[in-house]
């Protein structure tokens, strides 16, 4: 079965500091994607990164980085310089290779940024 | 513009009433979802159907129903038989076999239970 964790429900910053939002999978599949999603107050999730089990590489996006370790099933994202705009719920999400499968989310982390 | 429409954004519902959720997509997507969130739960699959007149339970399908009679089409009907049905539903679409899985959501639609 697949599951995604995140183990931290909310975090606190002061704008312009750094803030990383951890995640930590399970899956039984070799390949399988990984997702970040962004749910502002609006409500409507917003898709930021997709990334695919075979690729490694740490990715940067402006402000926002991702960090994916295949060896400790993490999948974490970084926010610098972290700025108000950035409050809101943020969602990592696990689906399978195969097309149309449902991802799987975990419980979110809210993110509340301080001016 | 291409997108997906949830309606209404708020609905009221007396106990014991059966309410329909819309959701509409142009975006051409095969593949339908629908997710309930719930304050620290995250979001929990209800339902999805990856082809018109075919749909899958999901996680917590009790006192739901779907059709998917149009590809463009996914309703949700919250029936008196879901024992807590108070939370924010919201419904998603993706693209087709070999697609690369992301979700594109609509607004969502908030039910509040009288």
């Amino acid at each position: 079965a697949q599951k995604v964790t995140q183990a931290q429900t909310e975090i606190s910053v002061v704008e312009k500091e750094d803030v990383t939002l951890d995640c930590v999978y399970e899956t039984r599949d070799t390949t399988y994607y990984l997702f970040w999603y962004k749910q502002p107050p609006s409500g409507e999730l917003v898709f930021l990164i997709r990334r695919n089990s075979f690729d490694e590489q740490n990715e940067i996006s402006g402000r926002y980085s991702w960090n994916f370790q295949k060896s400790t099933s993490s999948f974490n994202f970084t926010i610098t310089a972290s700025q108000v705009v950035d409050s809101a719920v943020y969602f990592c999400a696990l689906s399978r290779t195969s097309g149309n499968t449902p991802l799987v989310f975990g419980k979110g982390t809210r993110l509340s940024v301080i001016a | 513009d291409g997108g997906i429409t949830q309606s209404p954004k708020y609905l009221f519902r007396k106990e014991g009433q059966n309410v329909t959720l819309s959701c509409e997509q142009n975006l051409n997507h095969d593949a339908m979802y629908w997710y309930r969130q719930d304050p620290g739960q995250g979001l929990r699959l209800i339902y999805y159907s990856q082809i018109v007149n075919d749909f899958q339970k999901g996680d917590i399908a009790e006192g739901y129903s779907v059709s998917r009679e149009k590809k463009e089409s996914f309703p949700l009907t919250v029936t008196s038989a879901q024992k807590n049905p108070t939370a924010f539903y919201l419904c998603a679409s993706s693209t087709g076999a070999g697609g690369t899985g992301e979700l594109f959501f609509g607004e969502g639609s908030r039910l509040t239970v009288l």
